[in-house]
C-alpha cells in the first residue's frame, strides 16, 4: 500500500530554518512526481511546486521562489521541504503529495497525501 | 492565471443531495481536467473525483463529478448525505499556460 509519512510538528523562531521530511513507501519512488502543498490557518490549499524524483529538478510556484527548497534522498525514498528565513506568515500545514499517475509530467491529480506537518513560526 | 471560484459553504439535511460548483474565471473549463478533494477536520485531503468525472476505487458511489461548458464550471455532487461527509471540498485544475496547479478556495459542507 502506498504511504507518505511526514515528520512531526515544528515550532521555530522567526529567521530560523526548518526541514520537513516525507518518507514514501509502497511504490517505486523515482517514477512519480512529488508535489508540496501549503494550507495556512483558515485558508485553502496552495500549490507550492513539485520535484522530479528521477532528476531532482524542482519547479516552484510563484510566491515560493527564493526561501523554499525541495530536495530528495532517493536512497531512503524521502522528499524534503526546507524553508529558510522563516516568517510568521509561514505558519501553516505543509503536505507532500504524490502525483496520481506514474511518469514525471506532473499534470495529474494528487494522490496520496502525506498526513501534513504543522510548522509554527513564533518568538 | 485563472481562478477557480467555489461557494464558501453549503448545507443540507441527512439523506439529501448537495452540489458544489467550481467556476473557472478565464479559459474553457474543458481545457484541463478538474479534480476534487475532501478534507475532513484533522485529516489530510483525499481525492474523491479525478479527470472531471472519475471516482477512485474506494470512494462511495454517492460522489459524482460533472462539467458544464455553458457555465464554464465543474460540479461535485454528494447524494444521500451522512455526517461523515462533513468536510471541506476543494476543486483543482492545471494551468497549462503557466505550468502550475490552481485550487479553488474550498467549500465547507455541513450536514444539518
Amino acid at each position: 500500500q502506498v504511504h507518505l509519512v511526514q515528520s512531526g510538528s515544528e515550532l521555530k523562531e522567526p529567521g530560523a530554518s526548518v526541514k520537513v521530511s516525507c518518507k514514501a513507501s509502497g511504490y517505486t519512488f523515482t517514477i512519480f512526481a512529488m508535489h508540496w502543498v501549503r494550507q495556512a490557518p483558515g485558508q485553502g490549499l496552495e500549490w507550492m511546486g513539485w520535484v522530479n524524483t528521477n532528476t531532482g529538478d524542482a519547479t516552484y510556484a510563484q510566491g515560493f521562489k527564493g526561501r523554499y527548497v525541495f530536495s530528495l534522498d532517493t536512497s531512503v525514498t524521502t522528499a524534503y521541504l526546507q524553508i529558510n528565513g522563516l516568517k510568521a506568515e509561514d505558519t501553516a500545514i505543509y503536505y507532500c503529495v504524490r502525483d496520481g499517475v506514474r511518469g514525471l509530467a506532473a499534470v495529474n491529480w494528487f494522490d496520496p497525501w502525506g498526513q501534513g506537518t504543522l510548522v509554527t513560526v513564533s518568538s | 492565471n485563472f481562478l477557480l471560484t467555489q461557494p464558501h459553504s453549503v448545507s443540507a439535511s441527512p439523506g439529501k443531495t448537495v452540489t458544489i460548483s467550481c467556476t473557472r474565471s478565464s479559459g474553457s473549463i474543458d481545457n484541463n481536467y478538474v479534480h476534487w478533494y475532501q478534507r475532513r477536520p484533522g485529516s489530510a485531503p483525499t481525492n474523491v473525483i479525478n479527470d472531471d468525472v472519475k471516482r477512485p476505487s474506494g470512494v462511495s458511489a454517492r460522489f459524482s463529478g460533472s462539467i458544464d461548458s455553458s457555465s464554464n464550471s465543474a460540479s461535485l455532487t454528494i447524494s444521500g448525505l451522512t455526517t461523515e461527509d462533513e468536510a471541506d471540498y476543494y476543486c483543482q485544475s492545471y494551468d497549462s499556460v503557466n505550468l502550475s496547479w490552481v485550487f479553488g478556495g474550498g467549500t465547507k459542507v455541513t450536514v444539518l
